[in-house]
């Protein structure tokens, strides 16, 4: 079983809809980061989270520690907001060897 | 600012042969990192360092080499290329190894025929 779980695998919607994609980690985590790639394109960090929320723009992440569970929202969803979403945790303990990465949810947004 | 600068961007090479992949950052992080990203797998962690002169292995290391001479600069090599090698391979780097963002590369497409 894959320490990083994330659902929908691919995911569909019209303009203006409220996204979410959900993040569920069976280890124990210092942080977790939610990345975006564009088709084509590099990887950029979106948020890193320990607890609790934040928002940013049009986009929320929220965490669970206890539930080991966390999401991603994009309210009024846009076509440019298509692109693969990665959640990635660093594992607590687990020294400098980077992050752990879910496969990622393939967002597309229909004008 | 240039951030995370990876060369090249695309390349094919024949089975047996030999490429290094440059990653350079300028942003003076101490952590560097080399993933490869397949389809429907996360990526995954080739070689990291922690610093100048330093290289560890990571999940899937075999049939790469890495250096870090430079504290800017972090090379990937493929020695003898297979077709199992072929994959987006992709830098990051951090300030910290942990409590910190990492800093992504736009990756390098490398197909082995």
């Amino acid at each position: 079983k894959n320490e990083v779980e994330q659902s929908p695998q691919n995911l569909t919607a019209q303009e203006g809809e409220f996204i979410t994609i959900n993040c569920s980690y069976s280890v124990g985590i210092s942080a977790l980061h939610w990345l975006q790639q564009h088709p084509g394109g590099g990887i950029v960090s979106l948020f890193m989270l320990s607890s609790g929320k934040k928002k940013h723009g049009r986009l929320i992440a929220t965490i669970n520690i206890q539930e080991k569970h966390s999401s991603l929202h994009i309210t009024a969803s846009h076509p440019r907001d298509s692109a693969v979403y990665i959640c990635a945790v660093r594992r607590s303990g687990g020294g400098a060897d980077g992050l752990t990465f879910g496969k990622g949810t393939h967002l597309i947004i229909q004008p | 600012n240039a951030g995370v600068t990876q060369t090249p961007k695309f390349r094919v090479l024949k089975t047996g042969q030999s490429m290094t992949l440059l990653c350079a950052q300028d942003m003076n992080h101490e952590y560097m990192y080399w993933y490869r990203q397949d389809p429907g797998m996360g990526l995954r962690l080739i070689h990291y360092s922690v610093g100048e002169g330093t290289t560890a292995k990571g999940e899937v290391p075999d049939g790469y080499n890495v250096s870090r001479l430079k504290k800017q600069n972090f090379l990937l090599g493929l020695e003898s290329a297979a077709p199992s090698q072929t994959s987006v391979y992709f830098c990051a780097s951090s300030h910290e190894w942990q409590g910190t963002e990492a800093f992504f590369g736009q990756g390098t497409r490398l197909t082995v025929v």
